[in-house]
């Protein structure tokens, strides 16, 4: 297993257009997170996913965002009509339910123009 | 969660043990100390965490004071590939990984 994997690495979108980011867990985590981190600061949790149910979302998850995890696997997060502000770096996470760590992907930094 | 206070940056020798504080003053009984760092362009790594007892793992040691108010993680010989910015998270001991990360300390590892 080579951990937790999100792709894009790298998006760049005009501001107005929708993007999608998937996430692939570490096999049988059934627990994925996704945080998002700006400029400087820490990563700030957006949402939690246990198998397909989302049972968390961050205040900072506007109507906008949307995330989904259909089958327990993997999971998207996408955001529609992205503003400037949402550029950052999205982060996923995964982990056991009774598990030490959260391991987190490399991410993927969304820039809009 | 409670909330954590780290020094924004701090810089050790190459070889050095470098000693990275962090306040947790409101922590609960329950609630436990993680320590994470971040390299740049990466995604936040694990290093190590503690309850009450002082623990150690092949990457550093975690020392947390009686009162469970402070704690320092200690890289025992700095490499310069230890330069990044480490996290103190306070998290619950059960239920999900939802942690809250401040600023973080900016280790500078110097040759």
């Amino acid at each position: 297993d080579t951990g937790v994997s999100q792709n894009p690495r790298h998006k760049i979108t005009k501001r107005g257009q929708n993007v999608t980011f998937r996430c692939d867990p570490i096999s049988e985590h059934n627990r994925l997170y996704w945080y998002r981190q700006t400029l400087g600061q820490g990563p700030e949790f957006l949402t939690y996913f246990q198998n397909e149910a989302q049972l968390e979302k961050s205040r900072l998850l506007s109507d906008r965002f949307s995330a989904e995890r259909p089958k327990g696997s993997f999971s998207t997060l996408e955001i529609q009509r992205t503003e400037q502000g949402d550029s950052a770096m999205y982060l996923c996470a995964s982990s056991l339910p009774s598990g030490i760590e959260a391991f987190f992907g490399q991410g993927t930094r969304l820039t809009v123009v | 969660d409670a909330k954590t206070t780290q020094p924004p940056s701090m810089d050790c020798a190459e070889g050095r043990a470098a000693n990275l504080p962090c306040n947790h003053s409101t922590i609960s009984g329950n609630e436990y100390v993680y320590w994470y760092r971040q390299i740049h362009s990466q995604g936040p790594q694990y290093i190590i965490h503690g309850l009450k007892n002082n623990e150690t793992n092949e990457m550093a040691s975690l020392i947390i004071t009686e009162d469970r108010k402070s704690s320092t993680l200690i890289l025992p010989h700095a490499t310069l590939r230890d330069t990044a910015v480490y996290y103190c998270i306070v998290r619950v001991g059960t239920g999900t990984y939802k942690y809250i990360f401040g600023t973080g300390t900016r280790l500078k590892v110097l040759a």
